[in-house]
């Protein structure tokens, strides 16, 4: 079965220290990769895409994630955290004729000290 | 609003009874998708929608699960005999297109339903 594996359940930073959040998916045919963050009751939000152009994509505030194909991996990343990015982290992948079929891995809680 | 929109809330139930999830997504969205996320993990496909039809139902857990769109907009996600292991948030998410390639299909999310059942 597809899958995606986020290899850390929480991560702790320091306000402005920068923030890696890991990513591997299993590599059977070409993936769309996803980015998405949840906010304590708040809807889902898209940060980041890749669907087979630039390798490396930028998202909404500051983050920016990298296609490695030979890693099979989509790592998260940000400069600079900010209290706000405080949130839960989701590394999702879509493959071939199911694109519509969102695969979520299990999250990354993001916590920034100050 | 402008977003996708669910109702209730939270919904509180006894083992056994019969629930309604419902959800309203942003005008316009031709596919409409639910999804189900247990506690600590990420959310789990349940189906999706291309108008009024189900195109694919194949995450739903079981024949007790069953989710209805009649009109195109509008869907209600139906649990019969509901069971302690079906406690979750219930999300929904729309898209205006679907499909391969289309620059449409970005799927945006509503809060969700949080169901617990007792």
């Amino acid at each position: 079965a597809q899958s995606v594996t986020q290899l850390d359940s929480h991560v702790s930073v320091s306000e402005g220290t920068p923030v890696l959040l890991r990513c591997n998916y299993s590599s059977s045919y070409s993936p769309s990769l996803f980015w998405y963050v949840q906010h304590p009751n708040k809807g889902l939000q898209l940060l980041l895409k890749y669907t087979s152009a630039a390798t490396l994509v930028k998202g909404i505030n500051g983050f920016e994630a990298e296609f490695k194909k030979s890693e099979t991996s989509f790592h998260l990343t940000k400069p600079s955290a900010h209290m706000s990015d405080a949130a839960e982290y989701f590394c999702v992948v879509s493959y071939g004729d199911s694109s519509y079929k969102l695969i979520f891995g299990s999250g990354t809680r993001l916590l920034v000290r100050p | 609003g402008a977003g996708v929109s669910q109702t209730p809330s939270n919904k509180v139930t006894e083992k056994g009874k019969y629930v309604e999830l419902r959800c309203d997504p942003i005008s316009g969205h031709t596919a409409l998708y639910w999804y189900r996320q247990s506690l600590g993990q990420g959310p789990e496909f349940l189906i999706y929608f291309q108008g009024t039809g189900a195109a694919d139902d194949s995450g739903l857990p079981n024949d007790r699960f069953f989710a209805v769109r009649p009109e195109g907009s509008v869907s209600t996600l139906k649990i019969q005999r509901t069971e302690r292991g079906d406690s979750a948030v219930y999300l929904c998410a729309s898209s205006l297109n679907v499909g391969r390639g289309s620059g449409n299909n970005e799927q945006f999310f509503g809060p969700g339903t949080r169901l617990t059942v007792l």
